[in-house]
């Protein structure tokens, strides 16, 4: 079945290095993913997507690197600060208004 | 403009009676999605409407059922509460212009089953 996975479900950093949080997805026909961050007792909040016709895309601060070959997805943030501080989401549309997201890394910032 | 508004923000209910949780979504948007967050889990699908249709269902029992209303708002109701219910629901929109759209979420309803 569909399934969009996380390698790690938690990661530490200090403050002012470089995140990295991956992910694997199962179906090779998805064309569309998206990077949600959930801060607590709040909803998901839209960070970046990208189109499976790019390899790569930037952001303010994070950019998220798309592998069809390996079916991996991966989100960097550069000069991580206490704020980001979350529960990053990957999530794939795979199907007509399916969004499947898989089960979260938290990602904790030490000062 | 406002985001996506969810009602109530928190919602205690004992096995077996019915809950109703409500949406509004983002001015000009069609398309409301339900989605279930189970403590420490990932996001499952619930519903999707679209133009007060419903386009798409998630693998959930006939219990959870919602409705869309001409100004776009959204219901959803589960019926015979069950304990494994609990969780937060989150109600997302988008435009509605075809899929590979992104999706704006509320800050969700917190159901605890007693």
């Amino acid at each position: 079945g569909e399934s969009v996975g996380l390698h790690l479900p938690t990661l530490s950093v200090q403050e002012g290095d470089n995140s990295i949080i991956n992910c694997a997805y199962s179906n090779s026909a998805s064309d569309y993913f998206i990077w949600y961050k959930q801060e607590s007792g709040k909803g998901p909040q839209f960070i970046i997507d990208i189109r499976s016709n790019m390899d790569k895309r930037q952001g303010q601060r994070v950019t998220v690197l798309l592998n069809k070959t390996v079916k991996h997805l991966s989100l960097q943030i550069a000069a991580t600060q206490p704020g980001d501080s979350a529960v990053y989401f990957c999530a794939e549309i795979s199907a007509w208004g399916k969004l499947i997201f898989g089960q979260g890394t938290e990602l904790s910032v030490k000062p | 403009e406002a985001g996506v508004t969810q009602s109530p923000t928190h919602l205690i209910k004992t096995r077996g009676q019915q809950a109703t949780l409500r949406c509004s979504p983002i001015s000009g948007h069609t398309s409301v999605y339900w989605y279930q967050q189970a403590l420490g889990l990932g996001l499952q699908f619930l519903l999707w409407y679209d133009e007060g249709e419903e386009r798409n269902r998630g693998n959930f029992p006939p219990r959870f059922s919602g409705r869309q209303f001409p100004n776009y708002s959204s219901e959803l109701n589960v019926n015979a509460l069950e304990l494994e219910d609990s969780a937060l629901y989150l109600c997302a929109s988008s435009l509605g212009q075809g899929y590979n759209e992104k999706l704006f979420f509320g800050s969700g309803t917190q159901l605890s089953v007693l």
